[in-house]
């Protein structure tokens, strides 16, 4: 079946530090892929997305690119805050048929120190 | 109301007694889903209402879990005989139509079985 799977964390960065957490997938078909972002008591916000293959996500300096030939959509942020600190969820989207659900990776925690 | 709202935010319950977890998603929006996410693992889908029909219950993890949505609103989620394994945090989430667009989460329900 359809899978995600993203390194384990935690991720411990210094203030300005380049950001990369690696997010591969197992599906069939064309899904959407999706990075969702919980903070420190938060519920899980949609943090950025892409539809098709090629297609970059972006939002608050974060990018991810869907990649077909790789299947991966790693997650990046140039210079982290501490403010970014928080767990990191990749997810697909599977649908089609009767179901039509995410299917997210076990999530990364994201450490920053000032 | 502006976000998708669950009741009780937590929950304390006895091994072996029923509990009732409420979501109240978006109004508007058609799907909605129930996931739980425990103790270092990622979100695990439990099933997926569009309107008031279930065409996804694939994962729910027993007979003893069950749950309904009416008026193409409200759900509840209801879990009988309850065991300390169903421990965990309880997610409900809500989508305008179909998932490809954006699910919106709530801050969840902690449910622990003492």
């Amino acid at each position: 079946g359809n899978s995600v799977t993203q390194m384990e964390g935690p991720v411990t960065l210094s203030e300005e530090a380049f950001l990369t957490i690696n997010c591969t997938y197992t599906a069939t078909g064309y899904p959407s892929l999706f990075w969702y972002v919980q903070y420190p008591g938060e519920g899980l916000q949609l943090l950025l997305k892409a539809t098709k293959a090629d297609d970059k996500g972006s939002n608050k300096g974060f990018e991810a690119t869907y990649r077909k030939e790789t299947t991966s959509f790693h997650l990046e942020k140039g210079s982290v805050q501490v403010s970014d600190s928080a767990v990191y969820f990749c997810a697909l989207s599977e649908g089609g048929g009767a179901t039509n659900k995410l299917i997210f990776g076990t999530g990364t925690l994201l450490a920053v120190q000032p | 109301g502006a976000g998708v709202s669950q009741s009780p935010s937590n929950k304390v319950t006895e091994k072996g007694k029923d509990v009732e977890l409420r979501c109240d998603p978006i109004s508007g929006h058609t799907a909605l889903y129930w996931y739980r996410q425990s103790l270092g693992q990622g979100l695990e889908f439990l099933i997926y209402f569009q309107g008031n029909s279930a065409p996804d219950k694939s994962g729910l993890p027993s007979d003893r879990f069950s749950a309904e949505r009416t008026g193409g609103s409200v759900s509840t989620l209801t879990i009988q005989r309850t065991q300390q394994e169903d421990s965990a945090v309880y997610l409900c989430a809500s989508s305008l139509r179909r998932i490809l667009t954006e699910a919106f989460f709530g801050q969840g329900t902690r449910l622990t079985v003492v």
